[in-house]
């Protein structure tokens, strides 16, 4: 079945420092890719997503680009912010039939000034 | 614009017992999903609810139930609760079963003692 990996964390970062979040995945076709961030003691909010290969989703000064040579995903940004702290969900949903999320186990970011 | 809403925010129950979370989607969306978010990992997608009906369902026991409303709310019925019940449950909504963006709320923190 499908299946996503992320990078165990978690990832301690100084402010202003670059950030790469590495995401692969296993998959029936091409699939939509989707990173999700939780923010403590809330729900996923989407951060951005990507439908097809060479697609780059960028959202908020992070971004993502659909390898589909590779299965990944990765999620870089260039400068972070001690407020970019919260855990970090790649995850994927089929191209056809009903659309159901698949999720890696996340990876949670610490941002220090 | 309202976004999903999900209630009681926090539940305590003991073993055995049956608890009911609800949901009410985004404004304009038909598709309700529910996942459950265990401690430290990914969600899991439990089932999908659309016209009223259980569309897809993922690998949960029957204990888990679930409903649609017509104004398209749903509920999440867990019976005979276990210990291993206790995470966070999110509610997801969609504009239709094959949309591959959801909308998550906040979630309800079940505990079962």
């Amino acid at each position: 079945g499908d299946s996503v990996t992320q990078m165990e964390g978690p990832v301690t970062l100084s402010e202003e420092a670059f950030l790469t979040i590495n995401c692969t995945y296993t998959a029936t076709g091409y699939p939509s890719l989707f990173w999700y961030v939780q923010y403590p003691g809330e729900g996923l909010q989407l951060l951005l997503k990507a439908t097809k290969a060479d697609d780059k989703g960028s959202n908020k000064g992070f971004e993502a680009t659909y390898r589909k040579e590779t299965t990944s995903f990765h999620l870089e940004k260039g400068s972070v912010q001690v407020s970019d702290s919260a855990v970090y969900f790649c995850a994927l949903s089929p191209r056809s039939g009903y659309s159901t999320l698949t999720f890696g186990k996340g990876t949670m970011l610490l941002v220090s000034p | 614009d309202a976004g999903v809403t999900q209630s009681p925010t926090h539940l305590i129950k003991t073993r055995g017992q049956q608890v009911t979370l609800r949901c009410s989607p985004k404004s304009g969306h038909d598709t309700v999903s529910w996942y459950q978010q265990a401690l430290g990992q990914g969600p899991q997608f439990i089932f999908q609810y659309y016209e009223e009906e259980e569309r897809q369902r993922g690998n949960f026991p029957d204990r888990f139930s679930g409903h649609q409303f017509p104004n398209y709310s749903s509920e999440l019925n867990v019976n005979a609760l276990l210990l291993g019940d206790s995470a966070l449950y999110l509610c997801a909504s969609s504009l239709g079963t094959a949309s591959d963006t959801q909308y998550f709320g906040p979630g309800t923190r079940l505990t079962v003692l």
